[in-house]
């Protein structure tokens, strides 16, 4: 089951912030973050690895709740180069271990920064 | 120092042929993992490989295959072609097979089953 991403399209002027959100049915060992451009391969942005753990790169940063299974994806002041297609993946926790690497992708998020 | 490189880039297939795509991790990598991705989709894990074993495998048929070298290089074998099978191909590598790494995509081979 895949995870469930909100909202599905996004648009922001230049400078604007946006959150992206990413929540799980089942108990996730970590959540991956990509954007997509059109044509392009998906970009890694970040990993969070444990419940709780706050990542960040400059303007783009992440939170993983482990309780609520949830991740969000902030963008501060967004940037021209911000557009694409945001999508979260989870790896499913299951008992005895991890999942071995079996990334399941939520639908995306369509983000368009306009000038 | 080259990323994931995939080939071909786009392939056309008559509906039941066998299609081989192929996949080189980016160094350093010894995982490689292979997503379908249809338009408008997120990617569809189809399975992962280390250590020359598949040790992962999605919801996909056993038309899908794979197999990989020893120097960690990876194929994609799809027998008996559907039309559904068009779809962009990617392939992700990591270091380690566990998922607590970032794993890095390839530009993808965009398969069209005609």
């Amino acid at each position: 089951q895949q995870p469930v991403q909100s909202p599905q399209a996004v648009i922001l002027r230049e400078g604007e912030d946006a959150v992206i959100n990413c929540s799980s049915s089942k108990a996730l060992y970590s959540v991956h973050w990509y954007r997509q451009k059109h044509g392009e391969a998906p970009v890694f942005l970040m990993i969070l690895l444990k419940g709780g753990e706050q990542k960040g790169h400059e303007k783009i940063s992440a939170s993983f709740n482990e309780k609520k299974q949830q991740s969000s994806l902030y963008l501060t002041a967004s940037q021209l180069s911000y557009s694409g297609t945001y999508f979260c993946g989870g790896l499913v926790l299951y008992r005895g271990g991890t999942s071995y690497g079996k990334l399941t992708f939520g639908q995306g998020t369509i983000l368009t920064v306009h000038p | 120092d080259a990323g994931v490189t995939q080939s071909p880039t786009h392939l056309i297939k008559t509906r039941g042929q066998q299609v081989t795509l192929r996949c080189s991790p980016k160094s350093g990598h010894d995982t490689v993992s292979w997503y379908q991705q249809a338009l408008g989709q997120g990617p569809q894990f189809i399975f992962q490989y280390y250590e020359e074993e598949e040790r992962q495998r999605g919801n996909f048929p056993d038309r899908f295959s794979g197999h990989q070298f020893p120097n960690y290089s990876s194929e994609l074998n799809v027998n008996a072609l559907l039309l559904g099978d068009s779809a962009l191909y990617l392939c992700a590598s990591s270091w380690g097979p566990r998922g607590n790494t970032e794993a890095f995509f390839g530009q993808g081979t965009r398969l069209t089953v005609v």
